[in-house]
């Protein structure tokens, strides 16, 4: 059993469109979070949710939705998709002891 | 905002020969934890330290959490092709929004058999 699945791996897409990523967790943690990985490899937060409560949202355009539809998952939701938002984003989930990350989704925008 | 200097940027070693990486910041941390991502895949946690001056073993991984709360170095031994891949230092705060953990801006290690 995969800890942290996420879904798709890859989404290739067009600018303008709509996309979700999914992400569920079987760890049974109340957080979980979503980081973008740009192309130089830099890890940088998006959100984290605990308890379905958004607790952190670092800056990011408000195109970008998370919604927890339960503790086990974290979906994200893009609106209007931009070239600038192509990257690797990656799901993940966790307390105090560390984050237990997903495999990412590759998203290109074109 | 809080950052991680993580240095070096890249390694490129022979196999066999023993790695030395670390991350420095201006703040304090709680919690330090290393964290390995090869090709294609999700970070995956290699070293959690939780105490300042902890020195933790993971096979040839040893890591230290600084005395200083400040910053933390990993050490790879007798490197192997397998060891390819980026290294990322990562910072934790407890507690309510500062849960969340910085990451350094990794070290890409290349080891030549």
């Amino acid at each position: 059993d995969t800890a942290v699945s996420q879904t798709p791996k890859y989404l290739v897409t067009q600018m303008g469109n709509d996309k979700s990523i999914k992400c569920e967790q079987n760890l049974g943690h109340d957080t979980m979070y979503w980081y973008k990985q740009d192309s130089k490899k830099f890890l940088k937060i998006m959100f984290s949710y605990n308890n379905k409560e958004l607790i952190i949202n670092e800056t990011v355009p408000n195109r970008f939705s998370p919604k927890s539809p339960d503790k086990a998952h974290l979906n994200l939701h893009i609106n209007s998709l931009e070239l600038g938002d192509s990257a690797v984003y990656f799901c993940a989930s966790g307390q105090s002891l560390g984050y237990t990350f997903g495999s990412g989704t590759r998203l290109t925008v074109v | 905002g809080q950052q991680l200097n993580q240095s070096p940027q890249s390694m490129f070693i022979q196999e066999g020969e023993d790695v030395s990486m670390n991350c420095t910041s201006s703040s304090i941390f709680n919690t330090w934890l290393w964290y390995k991502q090869d090709p294609g895949e999700g970070p995956v946690l290699l070293i959690a330290l939780y105490k300042a001056g902890e020195l933790t073993s993971n096979g040839r991984l040893t890591a230290q959490f600084g005395i200083t709360r400040k910053d933390s170095f990993l050490n790879i031994s007798a490197s192997i092709p397998s060891d390819v891949g980026i290294y990322f230092c990562a910072g934790q705060l407890y507690g309510g929004s500062q849960g969340n953990l910085i990451f350094g801006k990794g070290t890409k290690l290349s080891v030549k058999p």
